[in-house]
């Protein structure tokens, strides 16, 4: 069964801290994905990833940066938190080459006081 | 860059009635995807269309991609409170990236 985990369910960070936000998937999937979800914004890209220490910008990439070291495992690095970066992020991965579908974390709920 | 929109942004819906969402994008789509995400859940793949015209039905789910690749519709018949969520639509932009809309998020009143 296709499994995408996310290190932390909730996490609450002071501004100026630097936040990791762990992603391993177990599908052996080429791509892999950053999403922040905020309300009435839906699924917004932040990054992505097509093969191991290739990264790519999304829609949203100001204040992030990623890392891709290993295949099945894609992290999302916030340097210095701020208040507005308070959101739901997901990962999400998905094969290179066939339908494209996208597998979904289950989230990690981040706020920053 | 591309965008999708998705309206309307919220469905109330009384158990058994019909409902439609909407999707559009400003460029033509290559494919579209749907997907649901429970309350308190993640995004969850339904269905990807690809043909111009196609209708794709998923028991009380109906999905249709337009002639001209540029809108999609799930139309959901007589609801039930198993399709509570909010529904996704997601354009593919290229080999790699997915834009979602903004979604639809249905409540249905027993």
């Amino acid at each position: 069964d296709v499994k995408v985990t996310q290190s932390s369910r909730y996490l609450v960070k002071r501004t100026g801290e630097k936040v990791f936000l762990e992603c391993v998937q177990d599908m052996d999937h080429e791509n892999m994905f950053w999403y922040r979800q905020d309300p009435g914004l839906g699924l917004r890209l932040i990054y992505f990833s097509y093969d191991v220490k290739m990264k790519e910008k999304g829609d949203i990439p100001e204040g992030y940066s990623v890392s891709r070291e290993k295949k099945e495992r894609f992290s999302l690095i916030l340097e210095s938190a701020s208040t507005n970066q308070t959101s739901m992020y997901l990962c999400a991965s998905s094969v290179f080459g066939r339908s494209y579908e996208q597998y979904f974390g289950p989230g990690t709920r981040l706020t920053v006081t | 860059g591309q965008q999708v929109m998705q309206i309307p942004q919220y469905q109330h819906v009384q158990e058994g009635e019909d409902f439609t969402t909407y999707c559009n994008s400003s460029t033509t789509l290559s494919n579209i995807q749907w997907y649901k995400q429970r309350p308190g859940g993640h995004p969850v793949f339904l269905i990807q269309l690809v043909k111009s015209g196609e209708v794709k039905k998923q028991k009380r789910l109906t999905f249709q991609f337009g002639e001209a690749k540029k809108n999609s519709s799930l139309h959901i018949t007589a609801t039930q409170t198993t399709d509570v969520g909010t529904y996704f639509c997601a354009g593919k932009v290229n080999d790699y990236k997915l834009s979602f809309g903004a979604g639809t998020t249905v409540t249905v009143r027993a």
